[in-house]
């Protein structure tokens, strides 16, 4: 199983500036992977693809990057609907498809 | 535009078997995709549990494959998650989602969640 981690666990960062939120994986996943924002009472929702495509309806101020075992999601100039929880997930080898365990983006 | 809703018994008793059921509106399940069940244990992260293909072909998470069954019915355009003698440990928010498939496996839509209790 491919066992995902993020860092950090919580990230405090004001409005208008940005934020570097890092997944880093177990063995190599190729550019297999997604990223997901959740906010509280909803279903997490796609933000990135194939490590670098936004998803339809994405601002493009979300960017994703990386490939291997090192992914990062940028946010660049936060607007208040950002903060929420940030999920990694991988679907290279699988199964498992595998998330990390979060980023709580918070407002600092 | 596609929707997926979760149904099922919010409270189940430790041993028994948790059934849940999501209805797809507005795409066929037989047009392709995956089908997939993913959950969230409260104020943890999310775990896959298994996807289903039209086809009826599973995939399930080793960590509960002995216990998680995943099944699709066309006729009703709905596909279900058992999973037998549940303990707390399974109480969490269950989710249906749509898996891209082809090599691409994350998931673009999913339901709203509902939460499953497992308590006596």
């Amino acid at each position: 199983e491919i066992v995902m981690t993020q860092s950090p666990a919580t990230l405090s960062v004001s409005p208008g500036e940005g934020a570097t939120l890092s997944c880093r994986a177990s063995q190599s996943v190729s550019s297999n992977l997604a990223w997901y924002q959740e906010k509280p009472g909803q279903p997490p929702r796609l933000l990135i693809y194939g490590a670098s495509t936004r998803a339809t309806g994405i601002p493009a101020r979300f960017s994703g990057s990386g490939s291997g075992t090192e992914f990062t999601l940028t946010i660049s100039s936060l607007q208040s609907e950002d903060f929420a929880v940030y999920y990694c997930q991988q679907y290279n080898n699988w199964p498992p498809i595998t998330f990390g365990q979060g980023t709580r983006l918070e407002i600092k | 535009q596609v929707q997926l809703q979760e149904s099922g018994p919010g409270l189940v008793k430790p041993s028994e078997t948790l059934s849940l059921t999501c209805t797809v509106s507005g795409y066929s399940i037989t047009s392709g995709y995956y089908w997939g069940w993913i959950r969230q244990p409260p104020g943890k992260g999310l775990e896959w549990l298994g996807s289903v293909y039209q086809s009826g072909s599973t995939y399930y998470n080793p960590s509960l494959k002995s216990r998680v069954t995943i099944s699709v019915d066309t006729s009703k355009n709905q596909f279900s998650l058992k999973l037998n003698s549940v303990t707390a440990a399974d109480t969490a928010v269950y989710y249906c989602a749509r898996i891209i498939g082809s090599g691409s496996y994350y998931s673009d839509c999913w339901g709203q969640g509902t939460l499953v209790t497992v308590s006596s």
